[in-house]
């Protein structure tokens, strides 16, 4: 599949902190989502964006759909211990979706 | 209602037997995809059915199958296990509707082959 290149690759915060993570591209796509993934756990969807220059908020998710249809966004607001995780991106396509390797993202008190 | 399920959660093999997961989607949903996750590689996807259709199929080779049945339910299957099949194997529903790529996931099935 197509590759995607999501950054950084960890991150390392305090509580109460903002997290930013990106997800790029060298083809267009249509549908940009972004899903967590705990350790032992399958990944859960975060949020779905559809339309070039869509910006959805789930809770203190923000992501965004970028205008170049190559890109998204996900930011975190006030993060909290429970964020840990694995954060990835996902593009659709033929009825699959196609992965970006992941965000390590760890919280500390 | 109940996500997707998958079974078994864990099972340990040897090279050379064969292997079969099974996933239930959320209901209603017509829907199964197959991905394998590994540290190496991330998620991949293996393939994609509707009404017991194989619509999408990923770049595995030919010893990965699947199947999905009049209820929904899908399994896969791998034959003459290699090493380096040992992976978490993910399976997600979704409505499946043309141009909708929300798919939800079940826990995993950790394959161990020694």
């Amino acid at each position: 599949g197509q590759q995607l290149n999501q950054s950084p690759q960890s991150m390392f915060i305090q509580e109460g902190e903002d997290v930013s993570m990106n997800c790029t591209s060298s083809s267009i796509f249509n549908t940009w989502l972004w899903y967590k993934q705990d350790p032992g756990e399958g990944p859960v969807l975060l949020i779905a964006l559809y339309k070039a220059g869509e910006l959805t908020s789930n809770g203190r998710l923000t992501a965004q759909f970028g205008i170049t249809r190559k890109d998204s966004f996900l930011n975190i607001s006030a993060s909290i211990p429970s964020d840990v995780g694995i954060y990835f991106c996902a593009s659709g396509s033929g009825y699959a979706l196609n992965f970006g390797k992941g965000t390590s993202l760890l919280v500390t008190p | 209602k109940a996500g997707v399920t998958q079974t078994p959660r864990y099972l340990i093999k040897t090279r050379g037997q064969q292997v079969t997961l099974s996933c239930s989607p959320i209901s209603g949903h017509r829907s199964v995809s197959w991905y394998q996750q590994t540290p190496g590689q991330g998620l991949q996807f293996l393939f994609e059915y509707f009404s017991e259709t194989q619509r999408n199929k990923g770049n595995f080779p030919g010893r990965f199958s699947g199947r999905q049945f009049s209820n929904s339910r899908s399994e896969m299957n791998v034959s003459t296990l290699e090493l380096g099949d040992s992976a978490l194997y993910l399976c997600a529903s979704s409505s499946g509707g043309e141009g909708y790529y929300e798919q939800y996931f079940g826990p995993g099935t950790r394959l161990t082959v020694t």
